[in-house]
C-alpha cells in the first residue's frame, strides 16, 4: 500500500532554515510527482509546489519562490522540502502528497510535520 | 490564480440527514484534454486530508457510496446522502487544472 512517512517536529527560530523529509513506499517512486501543502494553525490548505522524481522538474508557487527548494532522492525514495528565511507566519503543518500528472490531484498524503518558528 | 469559493463555510447537520457543499470556481476547470480536475478532500480533526472524489465525480476506493460529486465548468457540489458521525470534519475542494493548484476555504461539517 502507498505510504508517505514524514520526519518529525521541528522547532526553529526566525531567519533559520528547515528541511522536512517524506519517505515514500508501496509504489514506484519515479512514477508520480510529489507536492507539498501547508496548513497554518486553524487555517485552510495552501499549495506550495510540485516536483517530479523522474525528471527533476519542479514548479513552485510564486509566493515561495526564492525561499523554497524541493528535491528528491530516488535511491532513498524520499522527497525533501527546504524552506529558508523562516518567519513566524511559516508556523504550520507541512504535508507531502503524491501528485500524479502535474498535481492534477493529490491521492495519498503524509502524516504532516509541524514546523514551529518562534524566537 | 483560480479562486475556489465554498459555501457554506459551516454546515450543522442532523445525523441521517443529507448535506451538500458547493464549490464555485473563478474560471472554467475544463483542461485542454477535456478532463475536469476538481477534487474533494475530507480532513477529520487531527488527521491529514484524505481524497474522497477526483475528476468531479470519481469516488476513491473505500469511500462510502453516500458521498457523491457532481458539477461541470465552474460549479461543483459534494453531497452526502445520509450524514454519519464519522463524517465530522472539514471538506475542501481543490482544482488541479490551472497552475498553481488552489483549494477552497473549507467547509466545517458539524453534527447537530
Amino acid at each position: 500500500q502507498v505510504q508517505l512517512v514524514q520526519s518529525g517536529l521541528e522547532v526553529t527560530k526566525p531567519g533559520a532554515s528547515v528541511k522536512v523529509s517524506c519517505k515514500a513506499s508501496g509504489y514506484i517512486f519515479t512514477s508520480s510527482g510529489i507536492s507539498w501543502v501547508r496548513q497554518a494553525p486553524g487555517q485552510g490548505l495552501e499549495f506550495m509546489g510540485w516536483i517530479s522524481p523522474y525528471t527533476g522538474d519542479r514548479n513552485y508557487v510564486q509566493k515561495f519562490q526564492g525561499r523554497v527548494t524541493m528535491t528528491t532522492d530516488s535511491y532513498m525514495t524520499t522527497a525533501y522540502l527546504e524552506l529558508r528565511s523562516l518567519r513566524s507566519d511559516d508556523t504550520a503543518i507541512y504535508y507531502c502528497a503524491r501528485a500524479p500528472g502535474m498535481a492534477t490531484t493529490l491521492d495519498y498524503w503524509g502524516q504532516g510535520t509541524l514546523v514551529t518558528v518562534s524566537s | 490564480d483560480v479562486v475556489l469559493t465554498q459555501s457554506p463555510l459551516s454546515l450543522p447537520v442532523t445525523l441521517g440527514q443529507p448535506a451538500s457543499i458547493s464549490c464555485r470556481s473563478s474560471q472554467s476547470l475544463v483542461y485542454s484534454d477535456g478532463t475536469t480536475y476538481l477534487n474533494w478532500f475530507q480532513q477529520r480533526p487531527g488527521q491529514s486530508p484524505r481524497r474522497l472524489i477526483y475528476q468531479v465525480s470519481s469516488r476513491d476506493s473505500g469511500v462510502p457510496d453516500r458521498f457523491s460529486g457532481s458539477g461541470s465548468g465552474t460549479d461543483f457540489t459534494l453531497k452526502i446522502s445520509r450524514v454519519e458521525a464519522e463524517d465530522l470534519g472539514v471538506y475542501y475542494c481543490m482544482q488541479g487544472t490551472h497552475w498553481p493548484q488552489t483549494f477552497g476555504q473549507g467547509t466545517k461539517l458539524e453534527i447537530k
